[in-house]
């Protein structure tokens, strides 16, 4: 079955230290999203990609970086310029303007 | 700008109740409509759309009617179950939006045994 997949589902980090997220789909979707959550809040977009090679800067994207060298994939990159990592981070990736979005199970990502 | 605005939460209600979580939206264009469903540490689920007016949406026995008079798309389910707390984000998408969601902040439902 098709899907998109995050890895780790949970990732602690040292201050100071990058620390890249994974997120891989095999629906072959064109556009792909990473969003961060914060307990009991909504959704913000850090980044976003529409095609190979190309990707735009979301709300948040400060401390943030991302590649888009193959279709299925879509890393993103939490730097230490980021002060306050600790979130709940989804991917998320769609084909068509009609559709929605199909999302990962989400990385919860810890400071320590 | 386009945005939509959920119902604040929690939302609290005994098993068996009605449900309602209102939607409602601003858009210049002519947008598709979207629920989602988010358990406890899980990622978002697409519970139901709806892509032109009028359009009723229905999955596991919610359903939302896109109503363009309004602008609403306001969730309802006739008998809630325990397994049905969750947070609902209700999103609406513009054909020239970049593919993008626009989101609502999400509705937190309890349900009570």
């Amino acid at each position: 079955d098709g899907g998109i997949t995050q890895s780790p589902k949970y990732l602690f980090r040292k201050e100071g230290q990058n620390v890249t997220l994974s997120c891989e789909q095999n629906l072959n979707h064109d556009a792909m999203y990473w969003y961060r959550q914060d307990p009991g809040q909504g959704l913000r977009l850090i980044y976003y990609s529409q095609i190979v090679n190309d990707f735009q800067k979301g709300d948040i994207a400060e401390g943030y970086s991302v590649s888009r060298e193959k279709k299925e994939s879509f890393p993103l990159t939490v730097t230490s310029a980021q002060k306050n990592p600790t979130a709940f981070y989804l991917c998320a990736s769609s084909k068509t303007v009609i559709y929605g979005y199909t999302f990962g199970s989400g990385t919860r990502l810890t400071v320590v | 700008g386009d945005s939509v605005t959920q119902m604040e939460g929690p939302v609290t209600l005994s098993e068996e109740a009605f449900l309602t979580i209102n939607c409602t939206y601003t858009a210049t264009g002519y947008p598709s409509l979207f629920w989602y469903v988010q358990y406890p540490g899980e990622g978002l689920q697409l519970l139901l759309k709806a892509t032109k007016a009028d359009d009723k949406g229905s999955n596991k026995g919610f359903e939302a009617t896109y109503r363009k008079e309004t602008t609403s798309f306001h969730l309802e389910k006739g008998s809630v179950q325990v397994s049905d707390s969750a947070v609902y984000f209700c999103a609406l998408r513009l054909v020239d939006s970049n593919y993008q969601l626009i989101w609502g902040a999400g509705t937190k439902l309890i349900i009570k045994p």
